[in-house]
């Protein structure tokens, strides 16, 4: 496509529900980057992947927050049993190679009530 | 630990002047920096960057300095437009084998450009 893509843009949910956030990278690039941004906050990092390799999770604020990309291009983010505090902006991005310029998408707005 | 902050949390500059942002970071160790622009509602959008083997470099009006000797970051526009009117955000690359995929945030600077 012609940017990253990421679904749902807003996500409303009840504390303690899973929730799957998706993101489609620029067609070819070879890594993925998940970042959550709080409000007038920078992006915090949280996990990457180079192709299907999750090269790095240290991000990963715990246990209950999980990635895949299992075939080196869609990714999908996990949280399991929703808190409040996990309600942020949520935002995918890609690079053509590992340390190629990142492109973001637009995000995934999870709301946890 | 690795931090990157900014000294200015908004600007407000007329338009045509120049603006200058600026960014403290607190690892010496330190080798890649990037400025991102952010407008409402959108992604960060990549600006500049620059290595440390570098102290300045140019692009369309826009101009990133680094002072290495003192841990600070630096980002010019020339002739402020309207269009420039955005949250600025300077960032550093984690080293992972020349990953630049762990970026660390400052906070942002919120560009006001009056007409």
């Amino acid at each position: 496509g012609a940017g990253v893509s990421q679904s749902p843009r807003y996500k409303v949910t009840k504390r303690g529900q899973d929730v799957a956030l998706r993101c489609d990278p620029i067609s070819g690039h070879v890594s993925l980057y998940w970042y959550r941004q709080a409000l007038g906050q920078g992006p915090e990092f949280l996990t990457y992947f180079n192709y299907e390799a999750q090269q790095d999770k240290s991000g990963l604020p715990n246990d209950r927050f999980s990635a895949e990309r299992p075939e080196g291009s869609i990714s999908t983010l996990t949280i399991q049993r929703t808190e409040q505090r996990d309600s942020a902006m949520y935002r995918c991005a890609s690079s053509y190679s590992a340390s190629g310029e990142l492109f973001f998408g637009e995000g995934s707005r999870l709301t946890v009530l | 630990g690795e931090s990157v902050g900014l000294h200015l949390p908004t600007l407000s500059v007329q338009e045509g002047d120049n603006s200058i942002i600026n960014c403290a970071y607190s690892n010496s160790a330190s080798d890649y920096f990037i400025w991102y622009k952010q407008e409402s509602g959108k992604g960060p959008q990549f600006i500049i960057d620059i290595r440390s083997n570098m102290d300045k470099r140019q692009g369309q009006r826009v101009t990133v300095l680094l002072n290495k000797t003192v841990k600070h970051l630096s980002l010019q526009i020339a002739a402020t437009q309207p269009g420039d009117s955005a949250v600025y955000f300077c960032a550093h690359g984690g080293n992972y084998g020349g990953s630049q995929g762990n970026l660390i945030f400052g906070k942002g600077t919120k560009l006001s450009v009056k007409p």
